[in-house]
């Protein structure tokens, strides 16, 4: 089974200024994708950035970039001039490329609180 | 526009009370499935369906029933809670099979349930 490891369970940030989440994983797999969530205080779960596995670039939304390493199985987020709006829980995740059944589901990392400072 | 809705949002029960947990999307996914969240453990899946009247066990399913007979709706059945199952449940819907394994999970509001 794949596990999700988000290794800083709190972060802050000042206003305008970059801050790096990181995550990493475990599979045996070799083609997978990734995916961040944010996550607001409104709780609703936002897609903010996703990677496939078999794509060696790396994925950029914005002010949001990630550092995929697929040798050290890691996936960081960097957010980039951070802003207010920032401020959430952030969950890395993983989903086979298997599509059937099981394989399916989203793994979840426990995820990394982001506090922006004004 | 393409959304996910879950209700109730707020819920406060006791032990032993059956109750439901309604969600329904309207982008015709195959995929749909339930997590809970809980502090320092993320979200885990407890059941998942993938097509009408296909459904089956996610990593956390006891205590849990789900039900497919509509592509569109996918309740969450709780027979008779139990305060370890005070959580905050998410439904999610996907496109699924070969090729969508990178689309986005939708998911609804999220069910804030406590059981006294």
């Amino acid at each position: 089974a794949q596990t999700v490891t988000q290794s800083q369970p709190e972060m802050s940030v000042q206003e305008a200024e970059t801050v790096t989440l990181s995550c990493t994983y475990d599979t045996s797999e070799s083609d997978y994708y990734l995916f961040w969530y944010k996550q607001p205080p409104s709780r609703q779960m936002i897609l903010v950035i996703r990677q496939e596995a078999y794509k060696q670039q790396n994925a950029t939304e914005n002010r949001f970039s990630v550092n995929f390493q697929k040798a050290a199985k890691s996936f960081s987020l960097k957010i980039s001039d951070s802003q207010l709006g920032d401020a959430a829980m952030y969950f890395c995740a993983y989903r086979s490329v298997n599509s059937g059944g099981s394989n399916y589901k989203l793994t979840f990392g426990k995820g990394t609180l982001l506090t922006v400072n004004p | 526009e393409a959304q996910v809705t879950q209700n109730p949002r707020y819920l406060i029960t006791v032990t032993g009370k059956k109750l439901t947990v309604t969600c329904s999307q309207n982008m015709n996914h195959e995929y749909m499935s339930w997590y809970r969240q809980d502090p320092g453990l993320g979200l885990r899946q407890i059941y998942y369906s993938m097509n009408v009247e296909v459904t089956d066990k996610g990593d956390v399913p006891e205590g849990y029933k789900v039900s497919r007979k509509e592509k569109r709706n996918f309740p969450l059945i709780l027979e008779s809670p139990s305060p370890n199952q005070t959580s905050l449940y998410f439904c999610a819907s996907s496109l699924s099979g070969v090729g969508f394994g990178n689309t986005e999970a939708f998911f609804g509001q999220g069910t804030r349930l406590t059981v006294v």
